[in-house]
């Protein structure tokens, strides 16, 4: 099992360039999430999935959009980057958290480091 | 979104010392979840509390629910060198489990 891969781990944009971040997980997992980290803070809720089909916004939806077209995949798309979307970007995943029994367990990949220039 | 405070932001301590760090949120949640990460990875789960109140150990992590489901805190005993890194509170929505929210961080440092 590869867990949680997210591609690529460093990338450098200009500004009001577009680019995709792409997680895939291997778990069957219905739940998938993304998330941006900027120093001192903690982790924000970007967009979400509840299942294939199913996205909903976050905390911070603004400048990006995400698609869940199967099961293993949740790309993050930034259609126009600007310098205060540079962060770092981690993809997470778990089993259904309304589901007690399933124990909200999420598995992180390793992140996207990401800055616009 | 939710509020979370997460405190103190740094520690320094010496091997062998026990560690405490705790969070509060403005409003429920339904789960209580802690968090390590180590520079350039993920965080790591290691432990989750699902109810008010319960307290539960993992090897020498200790962490509780609080009974008013707005705060918990986690206790660290007899610190190790590898203890080193930043941990995390998190909380699920008590009103939407698909919403998690992440505290700002404890950076831990242990001098051996």
């Amino acid at each position: 099992n590869a867990g949680v891969t997210q591609t690529p781990k460093f990338q450098v944009l200009k500004t009001g360039q577009s680019m995709t971040l792409q997680c895939a997980q291997d778990m069957n997992h219905e739940y998938m999430s993304w998330y941006r980290q900027d120093p001192g803070m903690g982790l924000r809720l970007i967009h979400y999935s509840v299942g294939a089909g199913i996205t909903d916004q976050g905390e911070v939806p603004n400048g990006y959009n995400v698609s869940r077209s199967t099961t293993e995949d949740f790309p993050l798309r930034l259609l126009s980057a600007a310098p205060s979307q540079t962060s770092v970007y981690f993809c997470a995943s778990s089993y259904a958290p309304w589901d007690r029994v399933a124990k909200n367990i999420q598995y992180f990949g390793a992140g996207t480091r990401l800055s616009v220039l | 979104g939710q509020q979370l405070n997460q405190s103190p932001q740094s520690m320094f301590i010496q091997e062998g010392e026990d560690v405490s760090m705790n969070c509060t949120s403005s409003s429920i949640f339904n789960t209580w979840l802690w968090y390590k990460q180590d520079p350039g990875e993920g965080p790591v789960l290691l432990i989750a509390l699902y109810k008010a109140g319960e307290l539960t150990s993992n090897g020498r992590l200790t962490a509780q629910f609080g009974i008013t489901r707005k705060d918990s805190f986690l206790n660290i005993s007899a610190s190790i060198p590898s203890d080193v890194g930043i941990y995390f509170c998190a909380g699920q929505d008590g009103y939407n489990f698909n919403k998690f929210y992440f505290g700002s961080g404890t950076k831990l440092n242990v001098k051996p």
